[in-house]
């Protein structure tokens, strides 16, 4: 069974820096591309970032683009998310996805989601 | 690419069709379009991808049609569980977007 296990989220002064984790397991994770979508409160859904099954390509919405950066450590089965000058505006349910295909596709596998929230 | 999806509510009785929209900006590349049910403090579940291929596990009332710019997500016979938000995406350009949101709720 596919199991994607979020953590790392809370509260965070505007400014600050937080990295989040996801555990995977269930599939072979070294040899699945993977993406972060997140979910600001009463909203919808907006993809983040992807990465590559080897790690050696990585995507980016514009809003996230140079503040956030997304990593894996295939020997852990584990994908990060570090998150930094995080503004109000990035306050949400962070969701680790598991890509159906290749790098930037269609979600097969969704995690349970962490809470960020940005604010003084 | 922009996704706009239509109705932003539909409201419908158990049993009945449930047809929901999902226009694209510009066309989406070899239909790399995708549907997700989403329920109150859950994390979305994949439905249908290549605009209309159904997950594994998805019921055979839940089909994607649609190419190009025009997608849309016909529920056949709408069961209880089925009352929820649907979010279209696509995937054929390097920039993922979803659409908005059709909230489909017990009339």
């Amino acid at each position: 069974e596919v199991q994607l296990l979020d953590s790392g989220g809370g509260l965070v002064q505007p400014g600050g820096s937080l990295r989040l984790s996801c555990a995977a397991s269930g599939f072979a994770f070294s040899t699945y591309a993977m993406s972060w979508v997140r979910q600001a409160p009463g909203e919808g859904l907006e993809w983040v970032s992807a990465i590559s099954d080897s790690g050696g390509t990585t995507y980016y919405a514009d809003s996230v683009k140079g503040r956030f950066t997304i990593s894996r450590d295939n020997s852990k089965n584990t994908l990060y998310l570090q998150m930094n000058s995080l503004r109000a505006e990035d306050t949400a349910v962070y969701y680790c996805a598991k890509d159906g295909r290749y790098t930037g596709s269609y979600v097969d596998y969704w995690g349970q989601g962490t809470l960020v929230t940005v604010s003084s | 690419i922009v996704l706009t999806q239509s109705p932003g509510t539909l409201s419908l009785s158990p049993g009945e069709r449930g047809t929901l929209s999902c226009r694209a900006s510009q066309s989406v590349g070899a239909n790399n379009l995708a549907w997700y049910q989403q329920k109150p403090g859950q994390a979305p579940r994949l439905l249908i991808y290549g605009a209309s291929s159904r997950a594994t596990g998805i019921p055979d009332r839940f089909s994607g049609s649609g190419s190009g710019t025009d997608f849309t997500l016909t529920i056949s016979r709408l069961e209880p569980e089925d009352f929820a938000v649907y979010y279209c995406q696509q995937y054929g350009s390097s920039s993922l977007t979803f659409g908005g949101g059709t909230k489909v709720e017990i009339k």
